[in-house]
């Protein structure tokens, strides 16, 4: 099973609202990672956590704020944010490991728009 | 700076053609590399991983990587109209993110 789900599908938050970000996968990976998208940009990368440790934080402002409460689960907390921060948010999972075999699976992602 | 370069396009083919695809990485440590398909508001779909030199046929889709050229590319082969989408390549090593071209949108005409 190579899949991810992310939680939910649309969100829409006003700038002084708090809202998090789910996503759950079932394959044993042991890297997570945070995307963001914009429309017709590549993915960006947020955060990376390897074996449920941030081991990556590509600079994101602070009102993004991981959480990995175990193996299968990452969370995004949103907080303040600003309407550029409007994107396509993707999870991915992977193996750790050297050489080969790290395949990042995405999930289907969640739609943000900050009014 | 790790850089993955590849052609804007868009790249138009008819029906039945083949679609190739073409990337170049800038980091001689990269051990891995993907290409994705994503269409219009969904996510990357991983279609083709590759690791070592020499070719990799899955089905109609073909990668071919070239280390010492630092050169990867995508072979679509009877390309179909649902073929149309953005193609992501992308590299990394082993246990850090991804490091994504800015995609090739590819057209298939019926």
């Amino acid at each position: 099973d190579t899949e991810v789900t992310q939680t939910p599908k649309h969100l829409v938050m006003g700038m002084t609202n708090k809202k998090s970000l789910k996503c759950e996968q079932h394959m044993g990976h042991r890297a997570m990672y945070w995307y963001k998208q914009k429309a017709k940009k590549p993915p960006e990368l947020m955060f990376v956590y390897s074996y449920e440790k941030l081991s990556i934080n590509e600079s994101v402002p602070s009102r993004f704020s991981p959480e990995c409460p175990n193996s299968s689960l990452l969370n995004l907390h949103l907080h303040a944010l600003q309407p550029e921060d409007s994107a396509l948010y993707l999870c991915a999972s992977s193996q750790y490991r050297w050489g080969g075999d790290n395949e990042q699976f995405f999930g289907p992602g969640t739609r943000l728009t900050v009014l | 700076q790790k850089e993955v370069e590849q052609n804007s396009g868009p790249l138009s083919v008819p029906e039945g053609a083949i679609a190739s695809l073409n990337c170049t990485y800038s980091d001689r440590g990269s051990q891995s590399f993907f290409w994705y398909r994503q269409y219009s508001g969904k996510s990357p779909e991983l279609i083709m991983s590759i690791y070592s030199n020499g070719d990799k046929e899955d089905g109609r889709f073909t990668a071919q990587l070239n280390k010492a050229s630092q050169y990867v590319s995508l072979l679509i082969r009877d390309s179909q109209p649902s073929d149309s989408a953005t193609y992501l390549c992308a590299a990394n090593q082993a246990g850090t993110a991804l490091i994504f071209g800015k995609g090739t949108t590819l057209s298939v005409s019926s």
